[in-house]
């Protein structure tokens, strides 16, 4: 059964630093044909994709985004991390891990439960 | 970057047939993935390659794609499938790689 869960605080201040755990269980993140994204949705909005991450370590990030994020992935722990740093009250959002299936496109074939940080003083 | 529009809302009578679509330039050329998302929970797939279901998935939702447009169709629509739906492109050849559509609220009146 494949199941992903994120992990981290519910609260953070104006500038400081986000780290988010995603933990995979049901499949290995050295599998080449699978991968781990991370995406976004604000209260009420659109999906934001963010960053993912591949069994090669091949790393991409949302262009507008690029500056203040860095995904990485510890196999062992069957885990991946997401750091944004620099949060402003925009930043306020669910934040979801997906596993990516890797195919001629890939797509997102399952979902965590998501977590919702608030950026507040 | 590449650009997914879709409809704010579709309102559809139950056993009727919803069509959502998700206009693209060129889209046609690209392989889109559809996603419900019910109020409150993650997203969940259900189209993907334009027109496969996951196991799961029933076979009441539909997909196809063509020039610049790409059609999520749900058949005999039932009140449990109001929810959003996001489409999706993954194209490495454009910035950023993954784009999400600005999602439809379907209404199931």
């Amino acid at each position: 059964q494949v199941t992903l869960k994120e992990s981290g605080p519910v609260l953070v201040k104006p500038t400081e630093t986000l780290t988010l755990t995603c933990t995979v269980s049901g499949f290995s993140l050295s599998n080449a044909r699978m991968g781990v994204s991370w995406i976004r949705q604000p209260p009420g909005k659109a999906l934001e994709w963010l960053a993912h991450i591949f069994s090669n370590d091949e790393k991409s990030y949302s262009t507008s985004l690029k500056s203040r994020l860095t995904i990485s992935k510890d196999t062992s722990k069957s885990q991946v991390v997401l750091t944004m740093t620099n949060m402003d009250p925009v930043d306020t959002a669910t934040y979801y891990c997906a596993r990516i299936r890797v195919g001629a496109t890939p797509w997102f074939d399952y979902w965590g439960q998501g977590t919702l940080v608030t950026v507040s003083s | 970057s590449y650009v997914l529009t879709q409809p704010p809302s579709v309102s559809v009578a139950p056993g009727k047939t919803a069509r959502i679509t998700c206009g693209g330039n060129n889209i046609g050329s690209k392989s889109v993935h559809w996603y419900q998302q019910k109020p409150g929970q993650a997203p969940v797939l259900v189209i993907y390659y334009d027109s496969d279901r996951p196991s799961g998935i029933p076979e009441r939702f539909s997909g196809s794609n063509s020039g610049n447009t790409a059609t999520l169709t749900i058949s005999r629509v039932e009140a449990g499938d109001e929810a959003d739906y996001y489409c999706q492109v993954w194209d490495s050849s454009s910035d950023p790689d993954v784009v999400f559509g600005g999602g439809t609220k379907l209404t199931v009146l």
